[in-house]
């Protein structure tokens, strides 16, 4: 079985400043992909980057980068220089083969920046 | 512009009764799913298909039922069986097995009271 979990259920930051919202994952798969979604208030899930198993480097997409450590099973999201439209929801989430490619989510953290 | 469109945005019911909540892509995808999200929580899945005519139960099928008798269409219907149905519904799509993010809706919440 998937899982995944974010122990962090809030977490704030300054303006400008860096956060790093962490991820842990659990699977039998040999080969499977992470994602991290930004939920805003407004509800829609919105797609910021995703990490494959076997890539040898961590993914980046602007300010968002992510942070694999495959042995660890951790795949956190770092974002650099936060904005206030940043404050939202994050998930965590997997996907692989023995698990029928459905996408596993975790509880979500609560980011806040401030200005 | 392709995307996934779930209508309506906001949806109410009195127990006792079915609702159809309506998602449809443009995105050619073979794969769809249904997710529920409550109140600061994660999101759960109901169900999903992998291609035309099939479709599979995920972590929390009871009182939902589903139909994809079209690529394109993957409606949820919520029973007077699901015992507490009030709920944040999103609709999902993605390529058939791979590793390729999912593409959501904007979500329908269903509130019954």
């Amino acid at each position: 079985a998937q899982k995944i979990t974010q122990t962090q259920p809030g977490m704030f930051v300054q303006e400008k400043e860096a956060v790093t919202l962490d991820c842990t994952y659990d699977t039998s798969d040999p080969s499977y992909g992470l994602f991290w979604y930004k939920q805003p208030s407004s509800g829609e899930m919105i797609f910021l980057i995703y990490q494959g198993s076997y890539d040898q480097q961590n993914a980046t997409e602007g300010r968002y980068s992510l942070n694999f450590q495959k042995a660890r099973k951790s795949a956190n999201l770092v974002i650099s220089a936060s904005q206030l439209g940043d404050s939202a929801m994050y998930f965590c989430a997997m996907r692989g083969a023995r698990g029928n490619y459905k996408l596993t989510f975790g509880k979500g953290t609560l980011l806040t920046v401030n200005p | 512009d392709g995307g996934i469109t779930q209508s309506p945005k906001y949806l109410f019911r009195k127990e006792g009764q079915n609702v159809t909540l309506s998602c449809e892509q443009n995105l050619n995808h073979d794969a769809m799913y249904w997710y529920r999200q409550d109140p600061g929580q994660g999101l759960r899945l109901i169900y999903y298909s992998q291609i035309v005519n099939d479709f599979q139960k995920g972590d929390i099928a009871e009182g939902y039922s589903v139909s994809r008798e079209k690529k394109e269409s993957f409606p949820l219907t919520v029973t007077s069986a699901q015992k507490n149905p009030t709920a944040f519904y999103l609709c999902a799509s993605s390529i058939r097995g791979s590793h390729s993010p999912l593409h959501f809706g904007n979500g329908t919440r269903l509130t019954v009271t």
